[in-house]
Order: structure tokens, then C-alpha cells, then sequence
């Protein structure tokens, strides 16, 4: 079974520039998360999509991130414009279902450093 | 709100060593508790979980018991081994494993030959 997919997985951009993230979950996960890990730190959810609505997005600085899940499948997170404290790794998870005992798989992360 | 509060690292062990890495939390209800485990270069992998008190969670030698009486969930491993090296996360869920996870700092283990 394929896991989890994010792209790219290296970025290095200047502040005020904008980046963009994609993820691809395991497929038939309904569930969507995107975390920030900031260097020293266990991840922080962001966003959470339940399809291609929006569960939790209560600690998503929503004046530079937003975040889409069109057709319920891949997701894609963007800064505008980014400032250096967004330097962290973005991780992408999935899981089959809301509200279930269902595990968190979680892909390999993008890096982003904001110089 | 909820929160994770797990020991400072790094660890350093040689081959063979007992492994306690403690984990403590502070949460409203019944949430469920998760191990998770980052190995270099790698993404982020559940190890183990438990999802109610007294529950224990083991996965690979390493154990953790669900403690609601001390709202703990200490990850345990009687003999490590250099493969065994990587950053450890505490985590919980309100509910089940599908709900957000709030995550501890992290504590980065180093296993020696």
C-alpha cells in the first residue's frame, strides 16, 4: 500500500514570497491533516479536512496559509507571503475516517526554510 | 486545554540499556494515547497507542501503559538497540486516533554500540 506523498521536499524561498505544498493521502482516506513541526517542537495541527470540508483550521494563521481539498483527495497548503518564523517541516497525514479509532499515517514532510 | 508534557533529551543509551522515556498529559475526558516515532530522514510512525485506562500499548519491545490515576504513558523498552536511535513523540487524541493530535516536544534517543 502506497503511504502518504508530499512534494516538494526541500524548499528554500525568501520572506515575503509565496510557496506552495502538495500532499496525496493514502487512497479512500477520507481524513486530511497538515501539521507544522518548527525545529525542537512536536507537530502542531493546522488544518484538518474531513473530504473536502473543513473540520478544524482554528490554529491556521488564515491572513498568509490557506489550504484546499477540491475533490477530497490531494491537498495543497499555501503561504503568502511567508515570514522567516514559517522556517519549519509541514507534514501532510491521513486517516480512513472522523471521529474512529483510526491511526494517523503521517508522509515524509516538506521542509521550509524563509530567508 | 489539552497538552503533552514530555522528558527533556536528548537520551543517550548504550546497547542493551533499559529505555524509560516519561510522558505525562493533561487532557479533559478520556482521550487516547499514541508513541510515535521518527527515525533520521524519515516521516513521522505510530509505534504504539493505547485508547483506554490501563490499556497497554507494545509494538517492537517497547511497552507504555495507559495511567489515568497519574495521567501518564512512560514509554518503556528493556534492552535497545542502535536501530532503535531516533526522536520519540508523545501524543494524544480527544478521541480514537482520527481526531487532531497534540503532540509533546519530542525526546531524541541515541543508542551506542
Amino acid at each position: 500500500e502506497a503511504g502518504v506523498a508530499q512534494s516538494p521536499r526541500y524548499k528554500i524561498i525568501e520572506k515575503r514570497q509565496s510557496v506552495a505544498f502538495w500532499c496525496n493521502p493514502i487512497s479512500g482516506h477520507a481524513t486530511l491533516y497538515w501539521y507544522q513541526q518548527i525545529l525542537g517542537q512536536g507537530p502542531k495541527l493546522l488544518i484538518q479536512f474531513q473530504n473536502n470540508g473543513v473540520v478544524d483550521d482554528s490554529q491556521l494563521p488564515k491572513d498568509r496559509f490557506s489550504a484546499e481539498r477540491l475533490k477530497g483527495v490531494d491537498s495543497t497548503l499555501k503561504i503568502q507571503p511567508a515570514k522567516l518564523e514559517d522556517s519549519a517541516v509541514y507534514l501532510c497525514a491521513s486517516s480512513l475516517a472522523l471521529a474512529t479509532k483510526e491511526t494517523q499515517y503521517f508522509g515524509p514532510g516538506t521542509r521550509l526554510l524563509v530567508l | 486545554g489539552n497538552s503533552v508534557t514530555q522528558m527533556e533529551g536528548p537520551v543517550t543509551l548504550s546497547e542493551e540499556a533499559f529505555l524509560t522515556i516519561n510522558c505525562t498529559y493533561t487532557a479533559t475526558g478520556y482521550p487516547s494515547l499514541f508513541w510515535y516515532v521518527q527515525y533520521p530522514g524519515e516521516g513521522l510512525q505510530l509505534l504504539l497507542k493505547a485508547t483506554k485506562a490501563d490499556d497497554k500499548g507494545s509494538n517492537k519491545g517497547f511497552e507504555a501503559t495507559y495511567r489515568k490515576e497519574t495521567t501518564s504513558f512512560h514509554l518503556e523498552k528493556g534492552s535497545v538497540q542502535v536501530s532503535d536511535s531516533a526522536v520519540y513523540f508523545c501524543a494524544l487524541s480527544r478521541q480514537g486516533g482520527s481526531e487532531k493530535l497534540v503532540f509533546g516536544k519530542g525526546t531524541k534517543l541515541t543508542v551506542n554500540p
